[in-house]
């Protein structure tokens, strides 16, 4: 598996507290996503990165933020989170020096937003 | 806009069954076509790419641009085939950004 853990896999928390969930690589990447994942939409986009504090809105970006301020780091934000905010939120990775690369993907982040 | 859709939610076969997904996309370039797999308990990983032409586990997936579709296919089913299939679609230049379909969760019975 390529070197990508998130954190916290799982957590439950309120409607309006601010959240956030950390993915770490080891695989020295230039490109990181953050996905969510629901039934019947599959995965979606919500922002990408490609490099160092340059970030991009992906398709379902309201209520998100994103920072990444080392290469290994990209973090996801949930400033007042809500419960349409529900979901297994992934992070990937790829490599554009490969060309149009393979997505690695870490292991998923559970959260539950009462 | 870029679309992948995937028009079966389920899918249940026998084992020794063939087993189609289907995929069909719309995008006004070139993009590049895969299929993703995530097995119970595991992470998504990727199951094949229509540039490499490989069959993985069996599986196969040709790419016809007049149809715009990129159905997985394979000959003879296995249990442990079954997990989430997606169908994910990468524009060109694009910072590598993945469209995915809602996915098709295949059932292999024995």
């Amino acid at each position: 598996d390529a070197g990508i853990t998130q954190s916290p896999r799982h957590k439950v928390t309120e409607t309006g507290t601010p959240v956030t969930l950390r993915c770490h690589q080891t695989e020295n990447h230039r490109y990181m996503y953050w996905y969510r994942q629901d039934p019947g939409h599959g995965l979606r986009l919500i922002h990408y990165s490609y490099g160092v504090k340059d970030t991009d809105k992906g398709e379902v970006s309201d209520g998100y933020s994103v920072s990444r301020s080392k290469t290994e780091d990209f973090l996801l934000t949930l400033e007042s989170a809500t419960s349409s905010q529900t979901s297994v939120y992934f992070c990937a990775i790829s490599d554009p020096g490969e060309g149009t690369g393979e997505l690695f993907f870490g292991e998923g982040s559970r959260l539950t937003v009462l | 806009a870029q679309r992948v859709t995937q028009p079966e939610k389920l899918l249940s076969v026998f084992k020794g069954a063939p087993v189609e997904l289907k995929c069909n996309y719309s995008y006004s370039g070139s993009p590049e076509l895969f299929w993703y797999v995530q097995y119970s308990r595991q992470r998504l990983q990727l199951l094949l790419r229509h540039i490499s032409r490989e069959s993985i586990k069996g599986f196969t997936a040709d790419l016809n641009k007049g149809e715009t579709s990129f159905h997985l296919k394979k000959p003879f089913a296995q249990e442990e085939d079954s997990a989430m299939y997606y169908c994910a679609l990468s524009a060109p230049y694009n910072f590598n950004k993945f469209y995915f379909g809602s996915g098709t969760k295949l059932n292999v019975k024995p």
